[in-house]
Parts: C-alpha cells; sequence; structure tokens
C-alpha cells in the first residue's frame, strides 16, 4: 500500500533548537510539496519540488527554513533555529505530476515552546 | 502566500440536510481539485476537473466546474456523521503547483 511517510509525527522544541522533518515521498512520484496548516493561516504552500529540483520555496521564510530533496526517497525541511510562531502541522505530499493527485502524509506536529 | 476564499468557513447541518460549499477564483483555472480533511487527519484527494461545466459525481457528493472555470462547488446529498471534516479546494492559482482554499468545516449533528 504505497503512502507518503513523514517523521516525527510529534516534535516538541524550545526556541532557538533546529527542527528537522523527513519525508518518504510514494515510490514514483516527481513532484513532492511541503505544507503547513494552521488554524489561523489554513494549509499553506511552503514548498515544492520536481524531480528532486526546488520550483518554488516562494512560500517559506528563507532566513530560517529550508527544503532540500537529497534523493529521490527523501525530503526534508529545516528550521533553524525554530520559533514558537513555527508551532503547526507540518505536511509532505508526493504526485506523479504537479497537476495530479497529490497524497499527503500523515504529518508532523510541531511545537516550539 | 496564495489562497483562494471558500464560503461559507463552518456549516452546521442536521444529519440528512443538504451541504454545498463554493470556491471560487479571480483566475480561470486549468483544473481545480477537491480534498477532505477529517479532524486530527490530513487532506484525502477526492476528485479532480477539468472541463468548462464539468459535473462529476461520486455518491451523494457532486463536484461542479463553473463555465469560466473561476469556480468549484461540492454538493453532498442527506449528509451523514461520515462527512464530518473540512473540505479543501485546491488549485493552479498561479504557476503550476497547487495552493488550497480556505476550506470549509463541515460539523453533522446526529
Amino acid at each position: 500500500d504505497a503512502r507518503v511517510t513523514q517523521t516525527p509525527r510529534h516534535k516538541v522544541t524550545e526556541m532557538g533548537q533546529e527542527v528537522t522533518m523527513r519525508c518518504q515521498p510514494i515510490l514514483g512520484h516527481n513532484t513532492v510539496f511541503w505544507y503547513r496548516q494552521t488554524m489561523m493561516q489554513g494549509l499553506e504552500l511552503l514548498a515544492y519540488f520536481r524531480n528532486r529540483a526546488p520550483l518554488d520555496d516562494s512560500g517559506m521564510p528563507k532566513d530560517r527554513f529550508s527544503a532540500e530533496m537529497p534523493d529521490a526517497t527523501l525530503a526534508t525541511l529545516k528550521i533553524q533555529p525554530s520559533e514558537p510562531r513555527d508551532s503547526a502541522v507540518y505536511f509532505c505530499a508526493s504526485a506523479l505530476r504537479p497537476d495530479t493527485e497529490a497524497f499527503f502524509g500523515q504529518g508532523t506536529r510541531l511545537t516550539v515552546v | 502566500g496564495q489562497q483562494v476564499m471558500q464560503i461559507p468557513q463552518y456549516q452546521h447541518v442536521q444529519e440528512g440536510e443538504d451541504f454545498t460549499t463554493y470556491c471560487n477564483s479571480s483566475t480561470t483555472l486549468s483544473n481545480i481539485q477537491w480534498y477532505k480533511q477529517r479532524p486530527g487527519g490530513h487532506p484525502v484527494f477526492l476528485i479532480q476537473l477539468v472541463k468548462s461545466g464539468e459535473v462529476k459525481k461520486q455518491k451523494r457528493l457532486t463536484f461542479q466546474f463553473g463555465e469560466a472555470k473561476k469556480n468549484s462547488s461540492l454538493h453532498i446529498t442527506a449528509t451523514q456523521t461520515t462527512d464530518v471534516g473540512t473540505y479543501f479546494c485546491a488549485g493552479p492559482w498561479t504557476g503550476n503547483q497547487f495552493y488550497f482554499g480556505t476550506g470549509t468545516s463541515l460539523t453533522v449533528i446526529p
């Protein structure tokens, strides 16, 4: 049963610490998205990769966030340093192409205290 | 970031009543997708609409894409408690990547 896997599922960290979230997209999907969900802002697109190349990360605060795809089976989202306002659920999703059905992981619930 | 307003933001219905959510874009879309997110869960794809005026049905759910391809709706007939969740439209408002609408949270009262 193909699915997107995200780790960790939950993370509590202190302000100023580095946070790394990982995502394993579905095998064969060449499109990966990172979304952030909060009550206030809804589902925000943070970054978008196609064939491992970052095509759009305009939704991401560049000073502290970075997204990479070291290989086709791993996408990472890092926050350094983390701040309380980064508390949210972070979703990774993958798709065959940008305009096709996106499959979401279960998300990482991040709490920065 | 890019967001599209969905209306209503919240809807409470009695079980058995119908429900409709609307998604409106200021730009013409090549296609639009709909997702459902259960409380505590992740978004799950429901359907994609591509053609102008397209109507698709999935059991009690009816999806429409406007003639001008600027708006879309999701209608649920005779809601059930299993329909509870937030319904999002998603579209390529800019570029190819999909941005999500603000969502409509549906509560079904048994």
